[in-house]
């Protein structure tokens, strides 16, 4: 299986914090990559899809960039209710054995 | 409006059985394919299983496959998941999740809408 692995696994930050979290795939997963972002006791939201591509409805201070292995999610401005944590997905595997990271929890400072 | 309402779940003992389901509204059910993920307490998520829309094609984590079934009647727009055999790793809140693009196949599937997640505690 694919194996994804995102870092930082959390950290603190400010209101008004431009912040990035990263990505990596354990073999080459092309575009096939979506951010979820999850508040305790809620189900995930889509944010990003195709690494790139920005769910309807998400603000624009989200962004995704990458391809192949390394990806990246960036909060541009960051807001009280972004403070959540975030999850890669990989949707490349075929038969289909889709595979999440760990997860980064993005804290208040 | 996209709705997914889980039930079924609760505290069952390990070697137990439990079927989950997950009633859709507000969208072509029979076109979209449909999977569960499940996130232990505390732990991130894990994808279990999915089916195509028609319900012909089946496919499993390695962590559940033998002991779980994925089933769906697009009569009733309601997504299925028995679970059998049942041990302690699979304590969690389980998540039926619909893929974002319509296909007749369960290829490059993400989830766009999840439902509110029902847990499933197995434990003597």
């Amino acid at each position: 299986a694919i194996r994804m692995t995102q870092s930082p696994s959390s950290f603190s930050a400010s209101t008004g914090d431009r912040v990035t979290i990263t990505c990596r795939a354990s073999q080459g997963i092309s575009s096939y990559l979506a951010w979820y972002q999850q508040k305790p006791g809620k189900a995930p939201k889509l944010l990003i899809y195709a690494a790139s591509t920005l769910q309807s409805g998400v603000p624009s201070r989200f962004s995704g960039s990458g391809s192949g292995t390394d990806f990246t999610l960036t909060i541009s401005c960051l807001q009280s209710e972004d403070f959540a944590t975030y999850y890669c997905q990989q949707y490349y595997s075929y038969p289909p054995k889709w595979t999440f990271g760990q997860g980064t929890k993005v804290e208040i400072k | 409006e996209v709705q997914l309402l889980e039930s079924g779940g609760g505290l069952v003992q390990p070697g137990g059985s439990l079927r989950l389901s997950c009633a859709a509204s507000g969208f072509t059910f029979s076109s979209y394919a449909m999977s569960w993920v499940r996130q232990a307490p505390g732990k991130g998520l894990e994808w279990v299983s999915a089916i195509s829309g028609s319900g012909g094609s089946t496919y499993y984590a390695d962590s559940v496959k033998g002991r779980f079934t994925i089933s769906r009647d697009n009569s009733k727009n309601t997504l299925y998941l028995q679970m059998n055999s049942l041990r302690a790793e699979d304590t969690a809140v389980y998540y039926c999740a619909k893929d974002k693009v319509a296909s007749t196949m369960v290829q490059g599937v993400f989830f766009d809408y999840w439902g509110q997640g029902t847990l499933v505690t197995v434990s003597s």
